[in-house]
C-alpha cells in the first residue's frame, strides 16, 4: 500500500530550538510539495521540488525556514529558531508526473510553546 | 496569480438532504482541478481530477462538475460518514504549483 511518510506525527518543542520534520514520498513520485495548515490560512504552500531540485521555495519565510531533498526518498523541512507563530500542522505530498494528483502524509502537528 | 475561493463555509445537512459545494477559481491556464476530503487529524485525500469544462466525474454519492469558472460537488443522500471538510485545488499552465481552497466544512446529522 503505497502511501507517503511523515514523522514525527506530533511534536512540542520550546520557542527558539531547531524543529525537523521529515517526509518519505511515494517511491518513483518524482514532486513533492510542503504545506502548512492552519485554521486561520487553510493549507497554505511553503515550497516543492521536482527530482529533487527545488522549483519554490517563495512561501517560506527564508530567514528561518529551509527545505531539501538529500536524496528521492527523503523530503526535510527545517525551522530554525522555531517561534510559536510556527504552530500548525505541516503536510507533505507527493506526486508522479507534472499533472496529476497529489498523494498527501498524514502530517506532523508542530506545537511551539 | 492563482485564486480558489470555496462557498460555503461551513454547511449542515439532514441525512438524505442533496447539497452541492462550490468553487471558484482563477488561473492562467488550468491543468487540473482537484477535489479532497479532509478528516480531521488526518491528512487529505484524492477523491477527483476534471481537466476541461464539460467534464463529470463520479464516485459514490459523490459527483464532481466543471466549467471555465468553477466546479462543483454535488453530494446526494449524504450519510453521516460523508461529514468532513473538502477541499479544491487547481494547477495551472505553468508548473506544478498547487493552489488550495480554504475549504468547505460539511456536517450531516443523522
Amino acid at each position: 500500500d503505497a502511501r507517503v511518510t511523515q514523522t514525527p506525527r506530533d511534536k512540542v518543542t520550546e520557542m527558539g530550538q531547531e524543529v525537523t520534520m521529515r517526509c518519505q514520498p511515494i517511491l518513483g513520485h518524482n514532486t513533492v510539495f510542503w504545506y502548512r495548515q492552519t485554521m486561520m490560512q487553510g493549507l497554505e504552500l511553503l515550497a516543492y521540488f521536482r527530482n529533487r531540485a527545488p522549483l519554490d521555495d517563495s512561501g517560506m519565510p527564508k530567514d528561518r525556514f529551509s527545505a531539501e531533498m538529500p536524496d528521492a526518498t527523503l523530503a526535510t523541512l527545517k525551522i530554525q529558531p522555531s517561534e510559536p507563530r510556527d504552530s500548525a500542522v505541516y503536510f507533505c505530498a507527493s506526486v508522479l508526473g507534472r499533472y496529476t494528483e497529489a498523494f498527501f502524509g498524514q502530517g506532523t502537528r508542530l506545537t511551539v510553546v | 496569480e492563482d485564486q480558489v475561493t470555496q462557498s460555503p463555509e461551513a454547511l449542515r445537512l439532514q441525512e438524505g438532504e442533496s447539497s452541492s459545494l462550490n468553487c471558484s477559481y482563477t488561473v492562467s491556464g488550468l491543468r487540473g482541478l482537484f477535489w479532497y476530503r479532509q478528516d480531521p487529524g488526518k491528512g487529505p485525500e484524492f477523491l477527483f481530477t476534471l481537466y476541461s469544462a464539460g467534464e463529470e466525474k463520479e464516485k459514490e454519492r459523490l459527483k464532481a462538475t466543471l466549467t471555465k469558472k468553477e466546479s462543483f460537488l454535488h453530494i446526494t443522500a449524504p450519510k453521516p460518514e460523508d461529514s468532513a471538510t473538502y477541499l479544491c485545488a487547481v494547477r495551472e499552465t505553468s508548473g506544478s504549483r498547487l493552489t488550495f481552497g480554504e475549504g468547505t466544512q460539511l456536517t450531516v446529522n443523522p
